[in-house]
């Protein structure tokens, strides 16, 4: 079984500050690695993903992700957010033997102040 | 490339009536299809994979009774809520895995669910 779990459930930020997305997952088996963004009633969006190799992952719109495989983390990271950049962002793991099946973590709602 | 089109993006329907969800996949082809639920201020859950030509596989806790899957086609799959009721109300989401890209799975837009 997977569990996915975003530490912080709201960040709010100022405008070109640094921000960081915290995802701790536990599983089994091995998985792929994924974080996503929703803005309001929309499907997702995906922003990176992480199969294998390097674990620095870089992804669409300036963000990044590092895989820590023994804190069994993926965070988010991104050095300076736009006002654009609020919205929901999703972490979720797949199974490597189960292509394509999400498991999402709770959300973490990232707001951005002028 | 690698677009999913889900469709109606919204709904409004009686209690009692039953509302289907499509899901197509437009330049690729799907063998399996995915369907999730989201209440608001939540997170994506799992209901069921759909295979195509085969029946889908459910969630523990969801029942496949109420929430009928349909893949009969490599680019088609539908979600029919039978016998609607408020609490069914929620945003719906697909996603297809793509045949020759197995790692990802690509979201449609989802479907705004209101039951009256």
């Amino acid at each position: 079984a997977q569990s996915v779990t975003q530490l912080d459930s709201q960040v709010p930020v100022f405008e070109e500050a640094p921000v960081e997305l915290r995802c701790n997952y536990s599983s089994s088996v091995s998985v792929y690695l994924f974080w996503y963004v929703q803005y309001p009633n929309q499907g997702l969006q995906l922003l990176l993903k992480y199969l294998s190799g390097s674990t620095l992952v870089k992804g669409i719109n300036g963000f990044e992700a590092e895989f820590n495989k023994s804190q069994t983390s993926f965070h988010l990271r991104k050095p300076s957010v736009h006002i654009s950049d609020t919205a929901e962002y999703f972490c979720a793991v797949s199974p490597r033997d189960q292509g394509g099946k999400l498991i999402f973590g709770q959300g973490t709602e990232l707001s951005v102040k002028p | 490339g690698a677009v999913v089109s889900q469709h109606p993006s919204w709904v409004i329907c009686k209690s009692g009536t039953s509302v289907k969800i499509e899901c197509r996949s437009l330049d690729f082809q799907a063998t399996t299809m995915f369907w999730y639920r989201q209440f608001p201020k939540q997170s994506l859950m799992l209901m069921a994979t759909s295979n195509e030509g085969s029946k889908a596989t459910y969630e523990q806790g969801v029942e496949k009774d109420k929430f009928l899957i349909n893949h009969a086609s490599l680019t088609l799959s539908t979600l029919t809520v039978t016998s609607a009721h408020p609490e069914d109300s929620s945003f719906y989401i697909c996603s297809a895995r793509d045949l020759g890209a197995g790692t990802e799975a690509f979201f449609g837009q989802g479907t705004r669910l209101t039951v009256v």
